[in-house]
């Protein structure tokens, strides 16, 4: 079946870069998203990379996926404590109207 | 900013109490959704409408009962509730037209509380 898979922390230091990883099960996933919450809030959809590409930069972010692997990870380049959120993997599912989301990496950036 | 709007923000309601969540969105989505999320944890999916019918229910327990009036406004109707239902229920929308990149967006959520 469909799964994603998240390591549930990271601690950074602000001013480093944060690296998020992702590992997913299902080969015929053709968009992987990565979506941030802050507390309170709702899923703030950052960026998207569709599978025949490797690597997907926007601003600070950089997507990298590893499709051999089933590996996806979002660096976060310069992290300030603004980032400090939940990051959720998530990918489309088989079925055009589901997506199935990872269990969520909490993000801390210390001062 | 978000562009699904979900009200109101915050309900407390007792577990005989009838409510309703609304959601809207002028994005043009032809798909709407409803999740339930527990804190710390992903969404979990419970309805999807598209072009504005039911296509997915989640096996999810009567009390709670969707409703479609049209493409931009989705309605969550709740009714005896139970404490467990307690959480933050989030609307997201999406293009609907089948294949091809369609990112879902949310609404900021209404945090529910069954007393």
């Amino acid at each position: 079946g469909e799964d994603v898979e998240q390591s549930l922390f990271l601690s950074v230091r602000e001013g480093d870069s944060s690296v998020i990883n992702c590992t997913y099960t299902d080969s015929s996933s053709t968009y992987l998203y990565w979506y941030k919450q802050e507390p309170g809030a709702g899923l703030q959809l950052l960026t998207y990379i569709f599978s025949n590409m490797d690597m997907k930069q926007d601003q600070r972010l950089t997507v990298l996926l590893n499709k051999k692997d089933k590996h996806l990870s979002l660096r976060i380049a310069d992290t300030q404590t603004g980032d400090s959120a939940i990051y959720f993997c998530a990918e489309k599912g088989t079925s055009y109207d589901k997506v199935i989301f990872g269990p969520g990496t909490s993000l801390s950036v210390i001062p | 900013d978000t562009e699904v709007t979900q009200t109101p923000k915050h309900l407390v309601m007792g577990m005989t109490n009838k409510k309703s969540l609304k959601c809207e969105q002028h994005m043009g989505h032809r798909a709407m959704y409803w999740y339930k999320q527990k804190a710390k944890k992903p969404p979990e999916l419970m309805f999807v409408y598209s072009y504005e019918k039911l296509s997915i229910n989640e096996s999810v327990p009567s009390r709670f009962s969707p409703e479609c009036p049209n493409s931009s406004l989705l309605n969550l109707h709740l009714h005896a509730l139970q404490p467990e239902d307690s959480a933050l229920y989030l609307c997201a929308s999406s293009q609907g037209q089948g294949q091809g990149n369609q990112p879902q967006h949310f609404g900021d959520g209404t945090r529910l509380s069954i007393l």
